[in-house]
């Protein structure tokens, strides 16, 4: 177990530029989620999946924001346009819902992406 | 909808004193609670959570927390802090159905020798 794995580590883009972070949960994992978190402040939910379903979007995902899980395994956070409010660290998490021993409510986060738009 | 409010945004302490780090929450479902630890340069790691029974949780490293359902609170405390617990620490609930987690502010928890 490995644990949930973020790439880059860091970003730095200027504004206009569409950005894309690639996050891998943990190898059993079916649930993912994506926060966002400025400084200063605590984690903001931004989206998440059961396998290759997209269950909620937060409303602070504008439409700029995309994500995608396609094969249920690994995700990616698309971010069009940037602007300079973009610029956050950027967490994905995982867990286990459904199966015997498995705890959806028990979030495993990544090391963060973080990302600079100047 | 779930909110969280963590009342201290920075505690500073002294090495082997007792903390307490604050933690209130409104909701109109239930919910389970959590605290997450973050330090200098790393993820978020769970600490400790409270799903049901008892009331009063503890972590491995000697923090403990304990729900209180009429005061809507989930205050983390520690008889005796050391240099090696100085790091972010944030309240979070979600709802007993699943999904996303709802954080507070956090609480930076500054020990000193």
């Amino acid at each position: 177990d490995t644990g949930v794995s973020q790439d880059p580590r860091h970003k730095i883009t200027k504004r206009g530029q569409n950005v894309t972070f690639r996050c891998d949960p943990i190898s059993e994992h079916n649930r993912l989620y994506w926060y966002r978190q400025t400084l200063g402040q605590g984690p903001e939910f931004l989206t998440y999946f059961q396998n290759e379903a997209q269950l909620e979007k937060s409303r602070l995902l504008s439409d700029r924001f995309s994500a995608e899980r396609p094969k249920g395994s690994f995700s990616t956070l698309e971010i069009q346009r940037t602007e300079q409010g973009d610029s956050a660290m950027y967490l994905c998490a995982s867990s286990l819902a459904g199966n015997p021993g498995g705890s959806p409510y028990e979030q495993y986060f990544g090391p963060g992406t973080r990302l600079t738009v100047t | 909808a779930q909110s969280v409010t963590q009342l201290d945004s920075q505690v500073p302490v002294f090495e082997e004193a007792p903390v307490e780090l604050r933690c209130n929450y409104s909701s109109s479902v239930s919910v389970y609670l959590f605290w997450y630890v973050q330090y200098p340069n790393q993820g978020l790691q769970l600490l400790l959570k409270y799903l049901s029974g008892s009331t009063l949780v503890e972590s491995i490293n000697g923090f403990e927390a304990e729900f209180n359902k009429s005061q809507t609170s989930f205050h983390l405390r520690k008889p005796s802090v050391h240099i090696s617990d100085t790091a972010e620490y944030f309240c979070a609930v979600t709802r007993v159905s699943g999904g996303k987690l709802i954080f507070g502010q956090g609480t930076e928890l500054s020990v000193k020798p």
